[in-house]
């Protein structure tokens, strides 16, 4: 079974930092493309990045690039986000994505929280 | 980076059909924007209803079907339930990154 728990969300005054993980399991992470999708309260799903198996290609939205950036540990099953710059706009839930042979499998996200 | 659309809410009667559909900025939906749709309800995260336009997944009910539809994504919902009420998404891929469309609330009334 596809598992896929997200942690590091919190609260963080505009300006800090958030570093978000996703434990994976169920599947074989190192050879899995993976993404974080965001929601912020009452809004709409926004893709937010992807990176490729081994971690070497990476890609973002506009909106968080040069602040967010999306790595793994493939040893240790786990994808990152580790934002920067926060503001209070980036306020959301952020989920760990994973699609596989076709089917797009979600956790059940983590909340970051930026205000002052 | 494109924009794809979807109707803001549509309302169905139970027991009733109703067609949601998914445009792109940048023309026509192909296959291989590799179409998705999701269902998310309240304070659940989203879950894969279809993808690549017409597959569906082992818990998608029957009742749902996925089309291209006038050079857009469609999804057909033949014979709503009061369950089906919800906020529908779908996804477009543009060279392996996602635009998600702004989503579609569903109401069955």
């Amino acid at each position: 079974e596809v598992q896929l728990v997200e942690s590091g969300g919190g609260l963080v005054q505009p300006g800090g930092s958030l570093r978000l993980s996703c434990a994976a399991s169920g599947f074989t992470f190192k050879n899995s493309r993976m993404h974080w999708v965001r929601q912020g309260p009452g809004k709409g799903l926004v893709w937010v990045s992807r990176i490729n198996g081994d971690g070497t290609t990476t890609s973002y939205a506009d909106s968080v690039k040069g602040r967010f950036t999306i790595s793994r540990d493939n040893a240790k099953n786990t994808l990152y986000l580790q934002m920067n710059s926060l503001r209070v706009e980036d306020t959301a839930v952020f989920f760990c994505v994973v699609q596989l042979r076709g089917v797009v499998y979600w956790g059940q996200g983590t909340l970051a929280t930026v205000s002052s | 980076q494109a924009v794809v659309t979807q109707e803001p809410s549509l309302t169905v009667s139970p027991g009733g059909t109703v067609t949601l559909t998914c445009g792109s900025s940048t023309g026509a939906v192909t296959s291989g924007h590799y179409p998705y749709w999701f269902q998310q309800k309240p304070g659940q995260a989203p879950k894969t209803l279809i993808y690549d336009i017409i597959n569906k997944h082992s818990w998608t009910p029957a009742r749902f079907s996925g089309s291209l539809l006038g050079g857009k994504a469609a999804l057909t919902l033949s014979g709503a339930q009061p369950e089906d009420e919800a906020e529908y998404y779908c996804l477009l891929s543009y060279s392996d990154d996602w635009v998600f469309g702004g989503g579609t609330k569903l109401t069955v009334l």
